[in-house]
């Protein structure tokens, strides 16, 4: 089966720190991709990469980045977290040429 | 903008019951709708996925109907159990010069009463 792990299921950043959230897959996945959830608001793309060091924004890219120097490795980057920002987000990955998204479990950060 | 209206954002129903949760969506040029189920603590999983050629896809208790002039689809899972209980998302899919993504909808919290 293939799998993506989050390693940080939980954090606790102070506003304005500078926060990374790590994925890996293991199944030499083309695509990955960044989800932030909140309730009432589904699943909303905030970046995603078809390759090594492509990058694209999705729909609420603002107060993001993403590193994807190794195929198996996508981070989120939060620059100055905002207490807007507290979510839990969920990276996913792709065969590039298949349908079903592969999800991790999600990593809960809360911005105090 | 969200393309993808789901509702209702939460459901209860008792063990046995129809649990029905509808979507609908505005891009005509979506081409896949695969609907994802998340238990608390896991990621959302797939759980089942129609085409829009076709009206209907039945998977066990799982079942999309797809109605392409009204651009709705919905999920209806038949004799829900107590294990059913979770989070619904249906998604689309749709094209862009790089490659395709998919649009989720807000998600609908399925409680089964045993």
């Amino acid at each position: 089966d293939v799998k993506v792990t989050q390693s940080s299921r939980y954090l606790v950043k102070r506003t304005g720190e500078k926060v990374f959230l790590e994925c890996v897959q293991d199944m030499d996945h083309e695509n990955m991709f960044w989800y932030r959830q909140d309730p009432g608001l589904g699943l909303r793309l905030i970046y995603f990469s078809y390759d090594v060091k492509m990058k694209e924004k999705g729909d609420i890219p603002e107060g993001y980045s993403v590193s994807r120097e190794k195929k198996e490795r996508f981070s989120l980057i939060l620059e100055s977290a905002s207490t807007n920002q507290t979510s839990m987000y969920l990276c996913a990955s792709r065969d590039g040429g298949a349908n079903v998204l592969t999800f991790g479990a999600g990593s809960r950060l809360t911005v105090l | 903008q969200q393309q993808v209206k789901q509702s209702p954002q939460s459901l209860i129903v008792q063990k046995g019951g129809i649990s029905i949760i509808n979507c609908a969506y505005e891009n005509t040029a979506f081409d896949y709708f695969p609907w994802y189920q998340q238990f608390p603590g896991k990621g959302p999983a797939l759980l089942i996925a129609i085409r829009p050629d076709v009206s209907e896809k039945k998977e066990g208790r799982f079942t999309i109907s797809f109605n392409k002039s009204a651009k709705q689809f919905s999920l209806h899972i038949m004799d829900s159990q107590p294990g059913d209980s979770a989070t619904y998302f249906c998604a689309a899919r749709g094209w862009e010069t790089s490659g395709s993504r998919l649009t989720f909808g807000e998600g609908t919290q399925l409680t089964v009463n045993p």
